[in-house]
């Protein structure tokens, strides 16, 4: 089972951020928290992930609340092509345990 | 980065025959792999991990002797559906990964979407 919560829809306009929480109350003190995003009919696309510090890179930022019970993806300026289902998994740091897929945020970007 | 791609992308059979499903890592060499098959509106469901030359570990529910899974060499695995049926029509998404490929390091390919008539 998933270990997350998220919301099931977002609407946001776009060239605004765009904030997608996730509840991880459960998180374990090995577990990672990664954002994948899948666009309609395609594979899922990697975007960030993180422990316990803040990360960005050219996507996305990752902020993770200190006590790692919860987190926020900000899209910062989103776009028509941001619209997906963004979904927010924990896992162990391990190449060999699969991910294990929540409902996800289907997030709409609207003109 | 690493890429996985899937053949076919698409593909439509008859009820009772097989359809092989190709997955492959481009780039690097991927010692799991992992199939996935995802039902309209419905998030990704894990159907098995495959390690590169062992027999594949399946899920809860899944049946081993109608979806055969072969990963006989580092870039490559396959599924086999056997005898499909029309409730078999999902879109199947592998993933590779390997130990050295950076954090992130689950690769998706781009899915099979499969249509049994």
């Amino acid at each position: 089972d998933a270990k997350t919560t998220q919301p099931t829809s977002m609407d946001c306009a776009e060239g605004r951020a765009a904030n997608l929480p996730c509840n991880h109350s459960t998180i374990s003190g090995n577990e990672y928290v990664y954002w994948y995003r899948q666009i309609h009919s395609q594979g899922p696309q990697y975007i960030i992930h993180g422990l316990k510090n803040n990360e960005t890179n050219e996507m996305a930022s990752l902020i993770i609340t200190e006590d790692r019970k919860s987190s926020t993806l900000i899209l910062p300026h989103a776009t028509l092509r941001d619209t997906a289902v963004y979904y927010c998994i924990v896992r162990a740091y391990s190449g060999n345990t699969p991910l294990v897929f929540g409902k996800g945020t289907r997030l709409s970007v609207i003109a | 980065g690493a890429v996985v791609s899937q053949h076919p992308s698409r593909v439509i059979c008859k009820s009772g025959t097989s359809v092989k499903i190709e997955c492959r890592s481009l780039d690097f060499q991927a010692t799991t792999m992992f199939w996935y098959r995802q039902f309209p509106k419905q998030s990704l469901m894990l159907m098995a991990t495959s390690n590169e030359g062992s027999k594949a570990t399946y899920e809860q529910g899944v049946e081993k002797d109608k979806f055969l899974i072969n990963h006989a060499s580092l870039t490559l695995s396959t599924l086999t559906v056997t005898s499909a049926h029309p409730e078999d029509s999902s879109f199947y998404i592998c993933s590779a990964s390997s130990p050295g490929q950076g954090a992130y390091e689950q690769y998706f390919g781009p899915g099979t979407r499969l249509t049994v008539t």
